[in-house]
C-alpha cells in the first residue's frame, strides 16, 4: 500500500511552453500533497504544499504564478509549470500524506523535466 | 546553520558490513524523524519512520533517535550492493512540512 505515481515520467519541451505534472495516491485518500525540486546530487526543496479543495501554500521564493498547483480531488495533485525556461529544468517530485497517518510522508517517482 | 546536517560521504563500504549514517538537528520541536532511501533518478523510499527515543528495528536497518543529543542514525547490517543509494534524513515539528538532511551517498562494493 502507500503508492504514489506521477505522470510523465520525463518530459522535454520547448522554451516558453507549459507543462503539466500529475501526482496521484493510488491506494490511499491524500488531502495533503507536496512539491518538491532536486537538482542533481542535491537534497529535495520544498516547493509548495497542495491542501485539497484550497490554495496551495508556497515556499518563499517560489513564483506562484509560475508554478500553478491544483489539488481537484482526495487522489489528484497537477502542477504546471507555465512558461518554462532552461532554468526550470530540473526533477520534481511529489509526496502525499496518508489520511490519517499524518506523519508518514510517501513520494512519487519523479518527473524530469528538460526545457530546451 | 542548516536545521538538519547529514554528511554527505560518499561513505564506501564492503559487502556485508555495517553501514552506519547520522543526522544533527537543531531544532528541539522536531518530533517525527524519518528515513528514506534514493535511488539515481528515482523518488524518495520511506524506509523507517519514528517518533520516540531509542532503538527502532526493521529487518536489516535499525533506526536510533537521541532526543537529549538531537542526533538520529541509521544502520544497515549485512549490506548488500543493492543498499547502494543516496540515504536521506527528514525530520518534522508538528504539522506536515518535512525538513531533509543533504543526504548521505552509500556505496557497497561486492
Amino acid at each position: 500500500g502507500a503508492v504514489v505515481s506521477q505522470h510523465p515520467s520525463w518530459v522535454i519541451c520547448k522554451s516558453g511552453t507549459s507543462v503539466k505534472i500529475e501526482c496521484r495516491s493510488l491506494d490511499f485518500q491524500a488531502t495533503t500533497m507536496f512539491w518538491y525540486r532536486q537538482f542533481p546530487k542535491q537534497s529535495l526543496m520544498l516547493m509548495a504544499t497542495s491542501n485539497e479543495g484550497s490554495k496551495a501554500t508556497y515556499e518563499q521564493g517560489v513564483e506562484k504564478d509560475k508554478f500553478l498547483i491544483n489539488h481537484a480531488s482526495l487522489t489528484l495533485s497537477t502542477l504546471t509549470v507555465t512558461s518554462a525556461h532552461p532554468e526550470d529544468s530540473s526533477f520534481y517530485i511529489c509526496s502525499a500524506n496518508r489520511d490519517g497517518s499524518y506523519n508518514e510522508q510517501f513520494f512519487g517517482p519523479g518527473t524530469r523535466l528538460t526545457v530546451l | 546553520q542548516k536545521e538538519v546536517e547529514q554528511d554527505p560521504g560518499p561513505l564506501s563500504v564492503p559487502e556485508g558490513a555495517i553501514v552506519s549514517l547520522n543526522c544533527t538537528y537543531s531544532n528541539s520541536a522536531f518530533q517525527y524523524f524519518m528515513w528514506y532511501r534514493q535511488y539515481s533518478r528515482k523518488g524518495p523510499e520511506l524506509l523507517m519512520y519514528t517518533y520516540s527515543s531509542g532503538n527502532k528495528e526493521d529487518g536489516r536497518f535499525t533506526a536510533q533517535v537521541d532526543k537529549s543529543s538531537k542526533y538520529i542514525s541509521l544502520f544497515i547490517r549485512d549490506s548488500q550492493p543493492s543498499d547502494s543509494a543516496t540515504y536521506l534524513c527528514a525530520i518534522k515539528a508538528a504539522g506536515n512540512k518535512l525538513t531533509f538532511g543533504g543526504g548521505t551517498r552509500v556505496l557497497v562494493k561486492p
